[in-house]
Order: structure tokens, then C-alpha cells, then sequence
């Protein structure tokens, strides 16, 4: 079956940078695009972007263009995303999830339990 | 960006009874080389992940009971949930995929029993 799972929880100072991995499992991991959302405490979703697998090929959403690097290690089947210069307003879960179809950029149909990063002073 | 509104922020139902949450784009989300509209539904209970419930609009992801229905077209969209049940309590967002490089989400839509 399909999972992913996500690293531990982080607390960062402002201006620091976090990497959060989200490991694949039960499926062919270069197959189908990655998506990183986001969700700050009792909101909504934010979409930040998404990875290509097979090429690390990336889209960022513009918000987050020059403060987020999204990665893969295909060895390992696991995707990175690395957020820098962080100030609380960041303060969220992270949220992998892979996509519906293969080589499409559509919906996340399975997903990640969710990473807490906390900035704080 | 395809601002994605929905509305009501908030509705209560009651058990059995229907509930219509609506979700409208900033503009067309529908193809017209394959007459598909890029949009998705997810359902979303406290603490837990998003999931899947509609892509293509109205197209029911797998193990989604058929009480859930998503309808529209172009920039206006329905999520129908034709008899409420308990389970159903949750927050429901739509998705725009039409952008495939940004993505966005509508703002959420608190569903609760009356």
C-alpha cells in the first residue's frame, strides 16, 4: 500500500531554515509528481509546490520563489523540502502528497501524516 | 493566480438532510481540447491530512461513498453531499489544477450538524 511518511516536528528561530523529508513507499516512486502543502494553525491549504521525481524537475508557487528548494533522492525514494529565512508567519504543518496519475500535475490523492514547524523566538 | 472562492464559510445541516457548498473561480478552469474542468474536492477532519474525495470535478475518487456528488462547470462549482451523515463533519476545500505551475485552494468550508 501506498504511504508516506513524513519526518519529525521542528522548531526553528526566525531566520533559520528547515528541510523536511517525506519518505515513499508501495508504489513507483519516480512515476508520479509530489506536491508540499502547507496549513498555519486553523487555517486553510496552502499549495507551495511540486517535484518531479523522475527528472527534479520543480514548480514553486510565487509566494514561496527564493525561500523554498524541494528535492528528491531517488536511492532512498524520498523528497526534501528545505524553507529558509523563516519568520513565523511559516509557523504550519507541512503536508507531502502524491499525485493522482501518473506524469500529471492533478490532486493529492495520498498523503503524508504532516510535519509541525514552529518559529519562534 | 486562480483565486478560488467558496461559499458559505459555515453551514449546519441536519442528519439526513443536504448539504451544498459552491466554489467559484477567477476563471475558467475547464479545457476545451478535452472538455475538462481542473478542479478537486477534499474533505478534511481535525488533525488529520486532507483527503481525496472529486477530480475532474465530478469524477468520485475510489471507497467515496456516493452520497458525496461534485457538479459545474467552467467557474462554477458544487460539492453535494445528498444525505448528511455524522462522519461527514469536517472542513471541505476545492482545488484548481488548471495552472498546473500554481496550484491553489479555496478558502474552506466548515460543514457541522444542526
Amino acid at each position: 500500500q501506498v504511504q508516506l511518511v513524513q519526518s519529525g516536528a521542528e522548531v526553528k528561530k526566525p531566520g533559520a531554515s528547515v528541510k523536511v523529508s517525506c519518505k515513499a513507499s508501495g508504489y513507483t516512486f519516480i512515476a508520479y509528481y509530489m506536491h508540499w502543502v502547507r496549513q498555519a494553525p486553523g487555517q486553510g491549504l496552502e499549495w507551495m509546490g511540486i517535484i518531479n521525481p523522475s527528472s527534479g524537475g520543480t514548480s514553486y508557487a510565487q509566494k514561496f520563489q527564493g525561500r523554498v528548494t524541494m528535492t528528491r533522492d531517488t536511492s532512498t525514494d524520498t523528497i526534501y523540502m528545505d524553507l529558509s529565512s523563516l519568520r513565523s508567519e511559516d509557523t504550519a504543518v507541512y503536508y507531502c502528497a502524491r499525485d493522482v496519475s501518473p506524469g500529471s500535475t492533478l490532486a493529492g490523492r495520498y498523503w503524508g501524516q504532516g510535519t509541525l514547524v514552529t518559529v519562534s523566538s | 493566480d486562480i483565486v478560488m472562492t467558496q461559499s458559505p464559510d459555515s453551514l449546519a445541516v441536519s442528519l439526513g438532510e443536504r448539504a451544498t457548498i459552491n466554489c467559484k473561480s477567477s476563471q475558467s478552469v475547464l479545457y476545451s481540447s478535452n472538455n475538462k474542468n481542473y478542479l478537486a474536492w477534499y474533505q478534511q477532519k481535525p488533525g488529520q491530512p486532507p483527503k481525496l474525495l472529486i477530480y475532474w470535478a465530478s469524477t468520485r475518487e475510489s471507497g467515496v461513498p456516493d452520497r458525496f456528488s461534485g457538479s459545474g462547470s467552467a467557474t462554477d462549482f458544487t460539492l453535494t453531499i445528498s444525505s448528511l451523515q455524522a462522519e461527514d463533519v469536517a472542513v471541505y476545500y476545492c482545488q484548481q489544477y488548471y495552472t498546473t505551475s500554481s496550484l491553489t485552494f479555496g478558502g474552506g468550508t466548515k460543514v457541522e450538524i444542526k
